[in-house]
């Protein structure tokens, strides 16, 4: 399984744009990326997940260059609420996710 | 439509006692996972099953936990000799199928606290 490296921890305001990159170096040919969310007390949730340029859905953008040893994930204008644990995961079909500790994002007003 | 549940939301144990966990998945899904979650960490692999069979249990962490998945539908995590490292989160998550790229739903959790 790739490993990823992603920040530990982010803060923002409201309203800002954030960004979280997200390292896999050894990501393998028939890998996807795909992102989680975690709320307290909750099970994490799919936000969006890709193999390589960008895709748009309604709650984030996720961007991978072509070398795809890397990515972005882009929650824009982000609120109170956005407040969560935000993981990256490289995965291939048939094989369980593999977490890590995540980024810890913090909206403030 | 209904989600992946999970039963109980919280559970309290005496250290040696035998426990169980339960995973109802979302109707349909074929592919079900259980992971542990401990305090400030991701959630970590433990068993994968396709259908009835476990297709992976490589994340077991020895041979006091073993999960069932008789009719391809509810699962049940039981742990024996719990022990204080036991305590963690607890959860279930299914998918359509463990092929494809699919998207994991996961329930709420138990969390397991073993005094």
């Amino acid at each position: 399984l790739a490993k990823t490296t992603q920040p530990i921890s982010m803060d923002s305001y409201e309203g800002q744009e954030v960004n979280i990159t997200c390292s896999h170096n050894n990501i393998a040919t028939n890998d996807y990326i795909t992102w989680y969310q975690q709320f307290p007390s909750q099970g994490p949730r799919f936000i969006i997940q890709g193999y390589k340029t960008k895709v748009t859905n309604e709650v984030a953008s996720l961007f991978i260059p072509a070398d795809r040893k890397s990515s972005t994930l882009s929650l824009p204008r982000v609120s109170l609420s956005d407040t969560a644990v935000y993981y990256c995961l490289v995965f291939n079909s048939g094989y369980a996710l593999n977490f890590g500790k995540g980024t810890s994002l913090l909206v403030t007003p | 439509g209904a989600g992946v549940s999970q039963t109980p939301s919280n559970k309290v144990t005496e250290k040696g006692k035998y426990v169980e966990l339960r995973c109802d998945p979302i109707s349909g899904h074929t592919a079900l996972y259980w992971y542990r979650q401990s305090l400030g960490q991701g959630p970590e692999f433990l068993i994968y099953f396709q259908g009835t069979g476990a297709a992976d249990d490589s994340g077991l962490p020895n041979d006091r936990f073993f999960a069932v998945r008789p009719e391809g539908s509810v699962s049940t995590l039981k742990i024996q000799r719990t022990e204080r490292g036991d305590s963690a989160v607890y959860l279930c998550a299914s998918s359509p199928s463990g092929t494809g790229h699919n998207e994991q739903f996961f329930g709420p959790g138990t969390r397991l606290t073993v005094l």
